[in-house]
């Protein structure tokens, strides 16, 4: 698509529930990344792929959460028995890789906004 | 591991006065990038550096890139009420090869008309 696109914007859910947050990022991108934002803060890395594999994962808070990318496209964050804690903005981004100029550059969708009662 | 921190983390100017926002890294970077984020938005990027001792200009925007590429910084001159935002610089560890891109805190810039 034109843009990175996350689905959905706005997610409640109740303190133990499963939750899973969807990132189509922009067409030809083989670089995803997963960030998570919390009021005031700057984006907090969790997780990164390029193409289908995790090249890097070492933001991921704990066991709870799992992200996964099986066709190098779409990308699903999944978080299990959620906590209060874990209310944030959670924002997809994608990039090219290489060396051009746009290489590593992020273009960021809107955001999943999780709430946890 | 990595850590890049700004500062200010706040900046209230009346418009027409410069601002200054400045970003360090613990480690050195293979290069730095600047993003904005308005008020209910999400981060655009700005612009990237990569070589040392390296500056860029927008406008009334200039980048600079430190000699030991471990900080940088963004001015903006004689301010407008567009410039109202959070600014965040994201360092890539120049000893990683995994592509993380690690961001500060964000200097967040008001700007009384």
């Amino acid at each position: 698509g034109a843009g990175v696109s996350q689905t959905p914007s706005n997610k409640v859910t109740e303190k133990g529930k499963y939750v899973e947050l969807r990132c189509d990022p922009i067409s030809g991108h083989t670089a995803l990344y997963w960030y998570r934002q919390s009021l005031g803060q700057g984006p907090e890395f969790l997780i990164y792929f390029q193409g289908t594999g995790a090249a890097d994962d070492s933001g991921l808070p704990n066991d709870r959460f799992f992200a996964v990318r099986p066709e190098g496209s779409v990308s699903t964050l999944k978080i299990q028995r959620t906590e209060r804690g874990d209310s944030a903005v959670y924002l997809c981004a994608s990039s090219t890789r290489g060396r051009g100029s746009g290489a590593n550059v992020l273009t960021f969708g809107a955001g999943s906004r999780l709430t946890v009662l | 591991g990595q850590q890049v921190m700004q500062i200010p983390q706040y900046q209230h100017v009346q418009e027409g006065e410069d601002f200054t926002t400045y970003c360090n890294s613990s480690t050195t970077l293979s290069n730095i990038q600047w993003y904005k984020q308005r008020p209910g938005g999400h981060p655009v990027f700005l612009i990237q550096l990569v070589k040392s001792g390296e500056v860029k200009k927008q406008k009334r925007l200039t980048f600079q890139f430190g000699e030991a590429k471990k900080n940088s910084s963004l001015h903006i001159t004689a301010t407008q009420t567009t410039d109202v935002g959070t600014y965040f610089c994201a360092g890539l560890d120049g000893s990683s090869n995994t592509g993380k891109l690690i961001f500060g805190q964000g200097t967040t810039l008001q700007v009384k008309p």
